[in-house]
């Protein structure tokens, strides 16, 4: 079946520092990727998509591409701030499906 | 605020005790899916319904149902609880049925302790 694999975390960075947060994924098809971001005691927020191969998804500074050769979709960012520090979700949706299918999550500590 | 509600925000209860919890989607949303995270398994996802009717499961024991209702809210059920279900309780809402592009909204979630 679809599957997401994440990196371990923690990740503890000091801020300004470059962050890149590693995602590989196993799907039949062409899945839609996403990140999602859970800051402490909130829900998911989207950060990110990408919908097809070598799509680059942005916002606030985060980026991540959409690589179908080596089924990945590692995100980064140049610059981290201690506002940053929440856990990080990739996740896909197969396509044909409506359901998400997510990694384990990937915890951020930046300190100042 | 995704716009997306779930009530209550806390629930405390005991082994064996039948629990709801509710959903509100987004206005306009005609998609509600349910997902449970728990420390154990990760994110995983229960059940998705499109304009009441459902439209896929996952990992959604026989003890726990749901339902959409024509105002589009949504009701999890779970019964016969088990200190294993202790978990947060996460609803999305979506415009459609999940489209390649389309984007699912988080609510803030329901935390349950099963004591």
């Amino acid at each position: 079946g679809d599957s997401v694999t994440q990196m371990e975390g923690p990740v503890t960075l000091s801020e300004e520092a470059f962050l890149t947060i590693n995602c590989t994924y196993t799907a039949t098809g062409y899945p839609s990727l996403f990140w999602y971001v859970q800051y402490p005691g909130e829900g998911l927020q989207l950060l990110l998509k990408a919908t097809k191969a070598d799509d680059k998804g942005s916002n606030k500074g985060f980026e991540a591409t959409y690589r179908k050769e080596t089924t990945s979709f590692h995100l980064e960012k140049g610059s981290v701030q201690v506002s940053d520090s929440a856990v990080y979700f990739c996740a896909l949706r197969a396509a044909g499906y409506s359901t998400l299918t997510f990694g384990k999550g990937t915890m951020l500590l930046v300190s100042p | 605020d995704s716009g997306v509600t779930q009530t209550p925000k806390h629930l405390i209860t005991a082994t064996g005790q039948r629990v709801t919890l509710r959903c509100s989607p987004r206005s306009g949303d005609l998609s509600v899916y349910w997902y449970q995270q728990s420390l154990d398994q990760g994110l995983q996802f229960l059940i998705h319904y499109y304009n009441g009717e459902e439209r896929a499961k996952g990992n959604i024991l026989e003890r726990f149902s749901a339902q959409q209702f024509p105002d589009l809210h949504s009701e999890l059920n779970l019964s016969s609880l088990e200190l294993g279900d202790s978990a947060l309780y996460f609803c999305a809402s979506s415009t459609t049925s999940g489209g390649l592009q389309e984007t699912q909204y988080f609510g803030p979630g329901t935390r349950l302790l099963v004591l």
